[in-house]
This record gives structure tokens, C-alpha cells and sequence, in this order.
């Protein structure tokens, strides 16, 4: 089947503007995880989803960053006031929830560039 | 919080060899797996280990939950695993990954 899809792939802002990722997971996964990765780094946890409601968000970095997820299926990762050091790759992954398995799935990721 | 420690940090090996990568936990962790972010930046799913051991091919893992490390063997090594290996694990009671550093791997023809 489809893996996680993310859109879009590249996104070029000013500073100051609003942004939204999309995350598209594989079909039937419960849970959502958004990461970001800087250059050289491993991705950091932003926030999780399992189902409609944010699980744990002990990552997102200050109140300019927000995700929703309304009907347990996609979600947006919204950021308000881009700054340039907001410039990341931003990984959606998905997993099933509730089994004795909790394998994460990658998507492509968006990178965003903040000028 | 947990820190995840991977050696070596690069690698370069000529095709044909075997290589052993380790991930070092500085807490326990529930959930444990391997990757390997190709040139492109997606992350391939080799193996979910929380302990024991797996393998698949050319390569295979081993984790010991109880001394906090894991391990990934690569055997004849191809110019096509050049790339960058992450571990990751979820801290005791929650479900979000730490990642390590990565280690650097370059295969040469």
C-alpha cells in the first residue's frame, strides 16, 4: 500500500509568514508523529497524535508552532511567524497503536526554507 | 533527558566489507529501531529491535535491552548503503523517538 506522503515537498517563505505542512499517513495507522530535521542533525520529536488529540507535544519548540489532526487521519503542522531558524526538513511519520509493535514510517518530508 | 550516542561518527569502507555500528542509550527505551536516510533524505526502515536479534540479507541487528545498546551489521558492503544510519528509541512511558547523531557511511567502488 501507499507509504506516508507529505506535501509539500519544498516550500520557500519570507520571515513573518504562515506556513502549513500537510501529512498524509498510511491508511488504518492510529498513531502521527511530526519531527524536524536540521542539517547534520538526527530529527527531534515536535508532537504525536494517537487518534484526534495531541499525545504528547513536549517537542514543539515555542507557540508559533501548532497540529491538528480533526479526524484522526491527516494533519497540518501550522507555524506562525516563520523565522529563518525555523529553515528545517519537517518528517511525518505514522505507526499503529496498541499492538505489541510501534514501528514508525517515514515520509519524504517538506522541506522548508525560511528567507 | 535521553541521550543516544552512535559510532563511529563516519565510515568509509570499500565494497565487499563488513562493518559494525553501535548506538549507545543513556536510559532505557521501549521502542528501538535502525534506519538508513538515503542521498534523497528518506528514511528506510531496517530493522524494529527492542531487543534480540534480527536479520534481513546482508544485514542484521542485535539489541541488549538490559546493558542499553544496539547493533547493526552490514556484511559485503555495496556502494548502495552509502548513506547516513540513525538509531532511535522511545523513552520508558512514551512512544516519541530520540535519534543519535548518525553514523556516516561511504562505500567506494
Amino acid at each position: 500500500g501507499a507509504g506516508v506522503s507529505q506535501t509539500p515537498s519544498n516550500k520557500v517563505t519570507e520571515k513573518g509568514k504562515y506556513v502549513e505542512l500537510r501529512c498524509d499517513p498510511i491508511s488504518g495507522h492510529t498513531a502521527l508523529y511530526w519531527y524536524r530535521q536540521s542539517l547534520g542533525q538526527g530529527p527531534e520529536f515536535l508532537i504525536y497524535f494517537q487518534g484526534t488529540g495531541a499525545a504528547d507535544d513536549s517537542g514543539l519548540p515555542n507557540d508559533r508552532f501548532f497540529a491538528v489532526r480533526p479526524e484522526g487521519s491527516v494533519s497540518t503542522l501550522k507555524i506562525q511567524r516563520t523565522e529563518r531558524g525555523d529553515s528545517a526538513v519537517y518528517l511525518c511519520a505514522s505507526s499503529l497503536f496498541g499492538t505489541s509493535r510501534y514501528e514508525q514510517y517515514f515520509g519524504p518530508g517538506t522541506r522548508l526554507t525560511v528567507t | 533527558g535521553i541521550q543516544v550516542e552512535q559510532s563511529p561518527p563516519d565510515l568509509i569502507l570499500q565494497e565487499g566489507a563488513n562493518s559494525t555500528l553501535r548506538c549507545n542509550f543513556s536510559d532505557s527505551v521501549n521502542n528501538l529501531q535502525w534506519f538508513h536516510q538515503n542521498p534523497w533524505g528518506q528514511l528506510i526502515n531496517l530493522f524494529y529491535i527492542p531487543s534480540g536479534t534480527k536479520q534481513n540479507g546482508r544485514l542484521s541487528a542485535t539489541t541488549v535491552a538490559t546493558e542499553r545498546y544496539s547493533l547493526l551489521y552490514i556484511s559485503s558492503s555495496q556502494t548502495t548503503d552509502s548513506g547516513v544510519y540513525f538509531c532511535a528509541g522511545s523513552p520508558t512511558g512514551t512512544y516519541k523517538y530520540i535519534f543519535g547523531t548518525g553514523t556516516r557511511l561511504k562505500v567506494l567502488a
